[in-house]
């Protein structure tokens, strides 16, 4: 299987800050990544696919990157909002089974 | 509008069994492949299984194989989870997800509320 392993596990920075969350796959994914953002007591939400692609409706402060045969991966939040205190997963799906990350708390 | 509804979850005893449903409106429920994923309260989420368009192609994790069968009903919308042989460690809050496509692993773009499972005695 294989494992993905984010960091920090948790982040606390300031409203209008550079928030950069790191993944890192054990094996190639070739790209096939997704971030997704859980708000406390609320189901997950897809904000990027393939990596980098973001999701209709999603605010551009939100990027991703890594691609090809990367093995490290970033969702950046280019200027936190107080709207976006959640916990963020990374996801792989070149393979069964698709695990994800364990997660990193952003706390303002 | 995309929404997908989970019900059954519940408290029930080691070694019970339990069966969840996702029912599914605001899209073509037969052309697009559906996951579980769980959350142990406090923890991360783990992906459960999936199953493909005509419902043959299911895949499990290794922690849920031979206890669960994922199934659906593409007259009803419906997605299933029997969950068998139940531990305490089975205790979580289940999401249903639908996938972005309906052949190949693909992320998944629209989840359900979730509902909460309990195992104890």
């Amino acid at each position: 299987d294989i494992q993905m392993t984010q960091s920090p596990s948790t982040l606390s920075a300031s409203v209008g800050d550079r928030v950069t969350i790191t993944c890192r796959a054990s094996q190639s994914i070739s790209g096939w990544l997704a971030w997704y953002q859980q708000k406390p007591g609320k189901a997950p939400k897809l904000l990027i696919s393939a990596a980098s692609t973001l999701e209709s409706g999603v605010p551009s402060r939100f990027s991703g990157s890594g691609s090809g045969s990367a093995t490290e991966f970033t969702l950046t939040i280019s200027s936190l909002q107080p709207d976006d205190v959640a916990s963020y997963y990374c996801q792989h799906y070149s393979s069964y089974p698709p695990t994800f990350g364990g997660g990193t708390k952003v706390e303002i | 509008e995309v929404q997908l509804l989970e019900s059954g979850g519940g408290l029930v005893q080691p070694g019970g069994s339990l069966r969840l449903s996702c029912e599914a409106s605001g899209f073509t429920f037969s052309n697009y492949a559906m996951n579980w994923v769980r959350q142990a309260p406090g923890k991360g989420l783990e992906w459960v299984s999936v199953t493909y368009i005509g419902g043959r192609t299911t895949h499990y994790a290794d922690s849920v194989k031979g206890r669960f069968t994922i199934s659906r009903d593409n007259s009803k919308s419906t997605l299933y989870l029997q969950m068998d042989s139940l531990r305490a460690d089975d205790t979580a809050v289940y999401y249903c997800a639908k996938e972005k496509g309906g052949y190949t692993l693909d992320d998944l773009d629209c989840w359900g509320q979730g509902t909460l499972v309990t195992v104890s005695s």
